[in-house]
C-alpha cells in the first residue's frame, strides 16, 4: 500500500462548480499534512498546510479526518485557472520527509 | 525577493557522462532537498541537508551524489551509475527540519540523458 494515495483522475468540472478531492495516508503517526498544486511542466506551489481540523483559505477548504486517515480538498466556484494537478503530502514520523502523493488531475473548462 | 533557482531549466547529456544540476537559495533557509519526478509518479527524495557540510541519503540516493559547502547552495550530481537518471528534478528549501515547515520548490530541471 502507497504511503499516500490520491485519485489521479482526472477531473472534467465546468467553471463555477464545487469539486473535492480526497487523499488517503498510512502512517497513522503522521503528523503534518499540505495540499500542493502543480502547473503542467512547473515546479508545485504551496496551496495550503492543512493541520489539526483542517483549514480554509478564500475558495479553498481542506479537512484532516484522522481516524479515517485522510484528507481532503474542497474547492468552490471553480476557476479556469484552478486547473492543475493538485498533490497531497504528508509529513510522517521522519524528519525531513515529506510524502508526496501522485496527484490529481483538474480540468476546469468554460 | 527571496526565491530558490535552479539552472540549467533543459539539460541534455549523453549516456555515461556525469551531470551536476544547480540549485541556490536566498531563503536564509536551513534545510533543503532533492526530488525526482517522474511522469505519473510522486515525487521521490535523494538527498537533504539540515546543515552545511552535512547531509543525507533519501529514498533513492543511488547513482547520485551531493555537496553542501555553504547555506545557500546544494548542487546534486547525477553520475554514471544512475540507471534511470531521465527525469524533472527538483530542489527544494524549508527554514527547518521538522515535518512542520513547509517546502519550496526551485522552478526545476528537465535532464534527459539519450
Amino acid at each position: 500500500r502507497k504511503e499516500v494515495e490520491q485519485d489521479p483522475g482526472p477531473f472534467n468540472v465546468p467553471e463555477g462548480a464545487t469539486v473535492a478531492f480526497n487523499c488517503t495516508y498510512s502512517n497513522s503517526a503522521s503528523q503534518s499534512f499540505f495540499w500542493y498544486r502543480q502547473d503542467c511542466r512547473k515546479e508545485p506551489k504551496l496551496l495550503m498546510s492543512v493541520y489539526s481540523s483542517g483549514n480554509e483559505d478564500g475558495r479553498f477548504t481542506a479537512q484532516l479526518n484522522r481516524a479515517s486517515q485522510y484528507i481532503s480538498l474542497l474547492i468552490r466556484d471553480s476557476k479556469l485557472s484552478d486547473s492543475a494537478t493538485y498533490l497531497c503530502v504528508s509529513g510522517g514520523t521522519s524528519y525531513g520527509k515529506l510524502t508526496f502523493g501522485q496527484g490529481t488531475i483538474l480540468t476546469v473548462h468554460p | 525577493d527571496g526565491g530558490i533557482t535552479q539552472s540549467p531549466k533543459y539539460l541534455f547529456r549523453k549516456e555515461g557522462q556525469n551531470v551536476t544540476l544547480s540549485c541556490e537559495q536566498n531563503l536564509n533557509h536551513d534545510a533543503t532537498y532533492w526530488y525526482r519526478q517522474d511522469p505519473g509518479q510522486g515525487l521521490r527524495l535523494i538527498y537533504y541537508s539540515q546543515i552545511v557540510n552535512d547531509f543525507q541519503k533519501g529514498d533513492i540516493a543511488e547513482g547520485y551524489s551531493v555537496s553542501r559547502e555553504k547555506k545557500e547552495s546544494f548542487p546534486l550530481t547525477v553520475t554514471s551509475a544512475q540507471k534511470n537518471p531521465t527525469a524533472f528534478y527538483l530542489c527544494a528549501s524549508s527554514k527547518g527540519l521538522a515535518n512542520s515547515y513547509e517546502q519550496y520548490f526551485g522552478p526545476g530541471t528537465r535532464l534527459t540523458v539519450t
